[in-house]
């Protein structure tokens, strides 16, 4: 079975804090991604990686950075975070290939509230 | 406009009943079709993907409409356990599937 853990389950931070949410998979996969989960709202690609120190930005990539300095584990990082950053980060990954290969397989996700 | 829109309900329906959820996407290049399931503070699962000829996969049938840019998933003999919001999928593409997530229709079977 896929397994994508992710280093928080709930945070709490304050304005101006910098953040890091981690994610591991142990399934070799290449591709990993970022995603923010808001009420009323589907799932929204915030970055992505392809490889080991590449990424590539989704459409709401502004507030926020990425790092990927092994396979297994991809970073997200709030450089100073914000009340509307207040949101649901769900990180997913997936292998390359076609179709059902490339299935997203996501982790339980962290609850982030910016105070 | 949302570029995927559904109901988001509640469905609320007894157990063993028919129920059908529908979806519209606006991107014309959307080429592959999926439905993920997500129960309540849980992360999205995959259920089934959609082929253009639709597919059943046990007590669940999705179609697909290109020309309408319509999908849809319907849920014969409803069970409790089948309570959940359920994301319409459609994919680009490219270098990589790039999902597009459906804000979810949410689905509450009682007894």
């Amino acid at each position: 079975d896929v397994k994508v853990t992710q280093s928080s389950r709930y945070l709490v931070k304050r304005t101006g804090e910098k953040v890091f949410l981690e994610c591991v998979q142990d399934m070799d996969h290449e591709n990993m991604f970022w995603y923010r989960q808001d009420p009323g709202l589907g799932l929204r690609l915030i970055y992505f990686s392809y490889d080991v120190k590449m990424k590539e930005k989704g459409d709401i990539p502004e507030g926020y950075s990425v790092s990927r300095e092994k396979k297994e584990r991809f970073s997200l990082i709030l450089e100073s975070a914000s009340t509307n950053q207040t949101s649901m980060y769900l990180c997913a990954s997936s292998l390359v290939g076609p179709a059902p290969w490339d299935t997203q397989y996501f982790g339980p996700g962290t609850r982030l509230t910016v105070l | 406009r949302k570029e995927v829109e559904q109901d988001p309900g509640p469905f609320n329906v007894p157990e063993g009943a028919t129920v059908a959820f529908n979806c519209t996407y606006s991107n014309s290049a959307s080429q592959s079709f999926f439905w993920y399931r997500q129960d309540c503070r849980k992360e999205p699962k995959l259920l089934m993907s959609v082929y253009s000829s639709g597919n059943e996969d046990g007590r669940f049938t999705a179609q697909l409409n290109r020309a309408s840019q319509y999908i849809s998933l319907l849920i014969r003999d409803s069970k409790l356990s089948d309570s959940a919001t359920y994301l319409c999928v459609p994919a680009i593409s490219g270098g990589y599937n790039k999902l597009i997530f459906g804000a979810g229709t949410r689905l509450a079977v009682h007894p």
